[in-house]
């Protein structure tokens, strides 16, 4: 089994839709779970963090961690075209490097 | 505003050439890490390393090694390029002491081999 599994899409949505990206994992050590956001032709940039299982809200963002099903979810509600990038979830353990899933590339259709 | 400079956005190496990917970041940062990018296999691990003159080896060492001679600056060296280390190359910086949950990247360099 994969340690972290993420669809890679591509996902294609018009303008105002609610967008919703998902990853598995299997590492139940992993104590942060992360989102980056990465710009074509840019490096990843950290969107969302959380610590524990619950939502975290940030504007039109919201990270979901569902820890019992090893479950995590990115929402972005309102999507607009400056949204489509490549949504990459990453997992912390320690003082160790991120653990990232292979990313999910969104683009939002005006 | 922080930043994590890589040295080139676009190289394009001969095989069995020695190339160098410099990354400097100007934030203090302890850790620093090599990753390369490709399609379908998303961010892979080369090197990294947790202080100077430190260096681990991440998931996908082979064929590369690094180097941490000062604190800000962080060098992937590719020994004899070959055409499968045709990728993006992303360096990235992160504070040890606290949760390195925060990693900042480069731009990348593109780093063709032909």
């Amino acid at each position: 089994q994969k340690e972290v599994e993420q669809d890679p899409g591509p996902l294609s949505v018009p303008e105002g839709a609610i967008v919703s990206l998902n990853c598995t994992y299997s590492n139940s050590a992993f104590q942060y779970f992360m989102w980056y956001r990465q710009y074509s032709r840019k490096g990843p940039e950290l969107l969302m963090y959380t610590y524990s299982s619950g939502n975290k809200e940030d504007g039109r963002f919201t990270a979901q961690v569902d820890k019992s099903s090893k479950y995590i979810s990115l929402f972005i509600r309102d999507s607009q075209p400056s949204d489509s990038a490549t949504y990459l979830c990453a997992f912390l353990k320690g003082n160790t490097p991120l653990v990232f899933g292979k990313g999910t590339r969104l683009s939002v259709i005006a | 505003d922080v930043k994590v400079t890589q040295s080139s956005r676009y190289l394009v190496k001969r095989t069995g050439e020695k190339v160098f990917l410099e990354c400097v970041q100007d934030m203090d940062h302890e850790n620093m890490f090599w990753y390369r990018q490709d399609p379908g296999l998303g961010l892979r691990l080369i090197y990294f390393s947790y202080d100077v003159k430190m260096k681990e080896k991440g998931d996908i060492p082979e064929g590369y090694s690094v180097s941490r001679e000062k604190k800000e600056r962080f060098s992937l060296i590719l020994e004899s390029a070959s055409t499968n280390q045709t990728s993006m190359y992303l360096c990235a910086s992160s504070q040890q002491g606290r949760l390195n949950t925060e990693a900042f990247f480069g731009q990348g360099t593109r780093l063709t081999v032909v």
